[in-house]
């Protein structure tokens, strides 16, 4: 079964810019995170979709924002884009709701904001 | 203060030795704890996860988690250097199972 797939691995954007970052669950799993990671910050909660609706969000501003599709792949997108959006980006999906606790990660997306 | 704590180190240890890493937390409605193994330029890869207090063990590793502690632990037996990577603990309550909190991470480098 394939993991969870990110696209693109690297992206490069300048201030100001908008980017959309995309992930396709494993197979079956209808439930997707997306996290921000940082060397100061850690790993930080975004926001969960499921079945196409926002269940949880984090403590981000509203230019971040995301939504899922009916096959449960999922964007985000960061509007206009800071220094400090520049991370790695991280879809997780889960393989039901009686495991929803338990996510598995795909390989992030490398954001550089220059 | 965090949620989550956890020693980012890093720690270095002689291959074949007993490792073991450790996360403190403050929110006692957590209830699934989970142990997370990252390579560099890689995604988190699930290792354990463990529903309320105890242990449990999968081969060398094994997971434990004292909730009138809120401490929880992973030990690696018989360290290898294919092992060195940063171990990342994550903690969520059940009815916000989509949202983990994760701890800052603790980079291990295993020397042969």
């Amino acid at each position: 079964k394939a993991g969870v797939t990110q696209t693109p691995r690297y992206l490069i954007k300048t201030r100001g810019q908008q980017v959309t970052l995309s992930c396709s669950p494993i197979s079956g799993h209808r439930s997707v995170s997306w996290y921000q990671q940082t060397p100061g910050q850690g790993l930080q909660f975004l926001f969960e979709y499921f079945s196409e609706t926002q269940r949880n969000k984090g403590n981000f501003p509203g230019r971040f924002s995301g939504r899922q599709f009916s096959n449960s792949r999922s964007e985000m997108n960061v509007s206009t884009l800071e220094l400090g959006d520049s991370a790695l980006y991280l879809c997780a999906s889960t393989p039901s709701e009686a495991a929803k606790n338990i996510q598995y990660f795909g390989a992030g997306t490398r954001l550089s904001v220059l | 203060q965090k949620e989550v704590e956890q020693d980012p180190g890093p720690l270095s240890v002689p291959e074949g030795a007993i490792v073991s890493l450790n996360c403190t937390y403050s929110n006692s409605a957590f209830q699934y704890f989970m142990w997370y193994r990252q390579y560099s330029r890689k995604g988190p890869e699930l290792l354990m996860y463990t529903y309320s207090s105890g242990n449990k063990e999968d081969g060398r590793f094994t997971a434990q988690v004292d909730k009138s502690s809120k401490y929880i632990s992973l030990f690696i037996r018989d360290s290898q250097p294919s092992d060195s990577a940063t171990y990342l603990c994550a903690m969520s309550v059940y009815n916000q199972g989509g949202k983990l909190i994760f701890g800052q991470g603790t980079e291990l480098s295993v020397k042969p």
